[in-house]
């Protein structure tokens, strides 16, 4: 089974603390994503990582920096957490199908609480 | 940029009934087509991948059309259950977006009571 894990699944921070919510997965895709759901926003990509120290802003990446120093995991950070952070964060990853194109498989979540 | 619309954002059915979604997007080019399905608290379940090339795609227990010249996808649960009470997210890929991103519909709220 296809497999991406995300710590943690609650977080509560206080506005101004530094946030980092990491991702993995162990199916070698080379392509992961950061992705934040809001009620009736639906999925704002955040950042893409293409591998290894090769990401790309998606839509809304400011207030946030991405690390990704082994293909397996992907790390999103917020720098001094605001409260319209609040959100729950998707990780996924994907890989390139037979017609050459990518699916992306989803964690679980993580539900971030900024006071 | 590519814009999804996607219509219902909520909808109520009872079980047995069908249950229909549809979303519009914008660019002609775009090719491929996701749903996904995501129950309360879960994350998105891929339901069915779509190529440009199929109009009419049957999964167990809904049927996804993808109509090109009127740039619309559509998924159509066929004699709905309680099971499928979820939140329903298309995706498409735009032609200019390379393999990797898809624009994501902001999705419809199912509910399918007994």
């Amino acid at each position: 089974d296809m497999k991406v894990t995300q710590m943690p699944r609650y977080l509560i921070k206080r506005m101004g603390e530094n946030v980092l919510l990491e991702c993995g997965q162990d199916m070698s895709h080379e392509t992961m994503y950061w992705y934040r759901q809001d009620p009736g926003l639906g999925l704002q990509l955040i950042y893409i990582s293409y591998d290894v120290d090769s990401n790309s802003e998606g839509d809304i990446p400011k207030g946030y920096r991405v690390s990704r120093k082994k293909r397996e995991h992907f790390s999103l950070i917020l720098d001094s957490a605001k409260t319209n952070q609040t959100s729950v964060y998707f990780c996924a990853s994907s890989f390139r199908d037979r017609v050459g194109q990518n699916t992306l498989y989803f964690g679980a979540g993580t539900r971030l609480s900024v006071l | 940029g590519e814009q999804v619309e996607q219509r219902p954002p909520h909808l109520s059915v009872r079980e047995g009934d069908s249950a229909f979604i549809t979303c519009t997007y914008t660019d002609p080019n775009s090719y491929y087509f996701f749903w996904y399905k995501q129950e309360p608290g879960a994350s998105l379940q891929l339901l069915m991948k779509v190529f440009s090339s199929t109009e009419i795609n049957e999964g167990q227990g809904f049927t996804v059309l993808l109509n090109k010249k009127d740039k619309r996808l559509s998924l159509n649960l066929t004699a709905a259950h309680p099971g499928d009470s979820a939140a329903y997210f298309c995706a498409v890929r735009p032609h200019d977006s390379g393999y990797n991103k898809l624009t994501f519909g902001k999705g419809t709220v199912l509910l399918v009571s007994p």
